[in-house]
């Protein structure tokens, strides 16, 4: 059975840097193809994909946040580490970790971690 | 970037109905790369319909998908109460992925 789930702080003062950690079982990131992607959720609206690394270190990020975003793996702990700087309240949302593939051709994120929700206040 | 803009925002039906959702693309979108996600509140997307109309595990027939180009759909055949929901298209064949904005289905 693969399992996701975030976590990290729940609430961070404007100007800080969010750390999320994604510890996930029932696959391995050393596996040719396997994928783990990043997706957050402001309240009352849409999803939007922020990150993606592969097993083979190959990291993406959503051209509007490249600049404050940063994607690690730890493959010996089974965990993706998301860090976001000069956090803002409008990052204020559910932070969603998922699975994804890479082998001939994309796959869809699928499963999807429970969710945590990071509110950006002082 | 390709945007996907979803259409109605909000349908109210009645279960038994049949509700169509509409996905349209600001460029052609691989028809392997079209994704259909259900979200209820409170909780993570799930995964209904990949490669435009390949059902996920576990998924109803009742729910379909069709398209190709930049025009795609998800049709639930007859409304259960379950199906209530928010649904979003993606597409993730092309860096950035992205969603859809969503579209609401409300009970009548």
């Amino acid at each position: 059975q693969i399992t996701l789930k975030e976590s990290g702080p729940t609430l961070v003062k404007p100007t800080q840097t969010l750390t999320l950690t994604c510890t996930f079982s029932g696959f391995s990131l050393t596996t040719n193809g396997v994928g783990v992607g990043w997706i957050r959720q402001p309240p009352g609206k849409a999803l939007q994909w922020l990150a993606l690394i592969f097993w083979n270190g190959n990291n993406y990020y959503s051209p509007s946040l490249k600049t404050r975003l940063t994607i690690t793996k730890d493959t010996s702990k089974n965990q993706v580490v998301l860090t976001m700087t000069n956090m803002d309240p409008v990052d204020t949302a559910t932070y969603y970790c998922a699975l994804t593939y890479y082998y001939d051709t994309s796959g869809p994120f699928d499963p999807w971690g429970q969710g945590i929700l990071v509110t950006v206040s002082s | 970037e390709i945007v996907l803009t979803q259409s109605p925002g909000t349908l109210p039906l009645s279960p038994g109905e049949r509700a169509t959702l509409s996905c349209r693309a600001s460029q052609s979108v691989a028809s392997r790369y079209l994704a259909w996600y259900q979200q209820k509140p409170g909780q993570a997307p799930r995964l209904l319909i990949y490669g435009t109309s390949t059902r996920a595990t576990g998924i109803p027939d009742r729910f379909s998908g069709s398209g190709s180009g930049t025009d795609f759909t998800l049709t639930i055949s007859r409304l259960e109460p379950e199906d209530f929901a928010v649904y979003y298209c993606h597409q993730y064949g092309y860096t950035p992925r992205t969603f859809g904005q969503g579209t609401k289905l409300e009970i009548k």
